[in-house]
């Protein structure tokens, strides 16, 4: 367990409202992810850092911005939140190394925009 | 770029079936593999994993090799529980790149 907290865990929203998600992490992992999960779609990354206030999209990052301004915290933020939204939201973190180390998933939030 | 297909699911097997999930992958090189499981209402946890070659990971009475001649990274177990009931999600890595996740395959065990 790698000491992976998400908040909120589960937030219902309206259309156009800004969101913000936040991933929590005690281990002093150096790479830190966001995923969406959606059926039929597996994972899709959106965002991930390397490091403080490094950061670089994902697959999906259009209607997302991140932040990580210390080691332990990286938010995810919908600046103006859709229907195409709605999705399980999974923080993961890595230790930096070689090809091989294993990524640590978070609980995940459950995100509906009404 | 990479991809990996994972069979398409559901699964539904009788309690003490052999299972194979499978899983290629496509990649200019050699990634390392990967096997995450998801139990309801929880994360991925890492399941297995291997990172060369012929490598064979193995936990919790799972496995699967890595054959780049088929470029192949199929899950394996011989007598499922009901307690193996899961989503299974087959992913790939370049280095320090970003994992690549299959669609994940749903599998359901009947006592």
């Amino acid at each position: 367990d790698a000491g992976i907290t998400q908040s909120p865990r589960h937030k219902v929203t309206e259309t156009g409202t800004p969101v913000t998600l936040r991933c929590h992490q005690t281990e002093n992992h150096r790479y830190m992810y966001w995923y969406r999960q959606d059926p039929g779609h597996g994972l899709r990354l959106i965002h991930y850092s390397y490091g403080v206030k490094d950061t670089d999209k994902g697959e999906v990052s259009d209607g997302y911005s991140v932040s990580r301004s210390k080691t332990e915290d990286f938010l995810l933020t919908l600046e103006s939140a859709t229907s195409s939204q709605t999705s399980v939201y999974f923080c993961a973190t890595r230790l930096a190394g070689p090809s091989g180390n294993e990524q640590f998933f978070g609980p995940g939030t459950r995100l509906t925009v009404l | 770029g990479n991809s990996v297909t994972q069979m398409e699911g559901p699964v539904t097997l009788s309690e003490e079936a052999f299972l194979t999930i499978n899983c290629t992958y496509t990649a200019t090189g050699y990634p390392s593999l990967f096997w995450y499981v998801q139990y309801p209402g929880e994360g991925l946890q890492l399941l297995l994993k291997a990172t060369k070659a012929d490598d064979k990971g193995s936990n919790k009475g799972f496995e699967a090799t890595y054959r780049k001649e088929t470029t192949s990274f199929h899950l394996e177990k011989g007598s499922v529980q009901v307690s193996d009931s899961a989503v299974y999600f087959c992913a790939s890595q370049f280095g320090n790149e970003k994992l690549t996740f299959g669609t994940g395959t749903r599998l359901t065990i009947i006592p």
